[in-house]
């Protein structure tokens, strides 16, 4: 079946603009996450939903971060006033409920290349 | 949280050769992926494995969660295995943490 998808796979904006990440995950993963990939950081975890939860915003690096879950399926993550700093690819997942992942794991979509200029 | 130790952190191999990558992590996991990141970013999974062998073609892997400890084996290296390779761990909480990879290049 269809694996994760996430939009744009580009994004450059000016200092200061706001952007919004979208992701689609795999059909009936009802966990999904959001994580980014930056040259000085690595790999890092920003944001996890799980159904009907409430998400656990722990790894969301300032208040200029956020995401949302529409229907259990689709999440946008937003930045605001977008900074230098914020320029990374912005990777989404999903996976099966419960520890993880169901005994599957997690799976990675191609992610969003980000430059703020 | 949990660390996590990748090494070696660069490997240049030739064609042909079998090498091994290890992961290193502090506590005990629920969750351990191996992801090859291949020239476009994407995250490919080689592996769910938190405990036990597992083999698929050329790519073999080992945990030994009581050791705290993973093994990524590739044998008969080819040019198209060049990149990232990454090991992710997740114990209580339910996101990644992720080492910070092995950068495999095969030389033809």
């Amino acid at each position: 079946g269809a694996g994760v998808s996430q939009s744009p796979s580009n994004k450059v904006t000016e200092k200061g603009k706001d952007v919004e990440l979208r992701c689609d995950p795999i059909s009936g993963h009802t966990a999904l996450y959001w994580y980014r990939q930056s040259l000085g950081q690595g790999l890092e975890f920003l944001i996890y939903f799980q159904g009907n939860s409430a998400p656990d915003k722990s790894g969301l690096p300032s208040d200029r971060f956020s995401a949302e879950r529409t229907g259990g399926s689709v999440s946008t993550l937003t930045i605001q006033r977008t900074q230098q700093e914020d320029s990374a690819v912005y990777l989404c997942a999903s996976s099966l409920p419960g520890l993880a992942g169901g005994g599957q794991g997690q799976y990675f979509g191609p992610g969003t290349r980000l430059t703020v200029t | 949280g949990i660390q996590v130790e990748q090494s070696p952190p660069d490997l240049i191999l030739q064609e042909g050769a079998n090498s091994t990558l290890r992961c290193n992590f502090s506590d005990s996991v629920n969750n351990l992926q191996w992801f090859h990141q291949n020239p476009w970013g994407q995250l490919i999974n080689l592996f769910y494995i938190p405990s036990g062998t597992k083999q698929n073609g050329r790519l073999s892997a080992t945990t030994v969660a009581t050791e705290r400890y993973s093994l990524l084996y590739i044998s008969s290296s080819q040019t198209t295995d060049s990149g990232v390779y990454f090991c992710a761990v997740s114990g209580s909480a339910r996101q990644l943490t992720f080492g910070s990879g092995t950068q495999l290049t095969v030389l033809p």
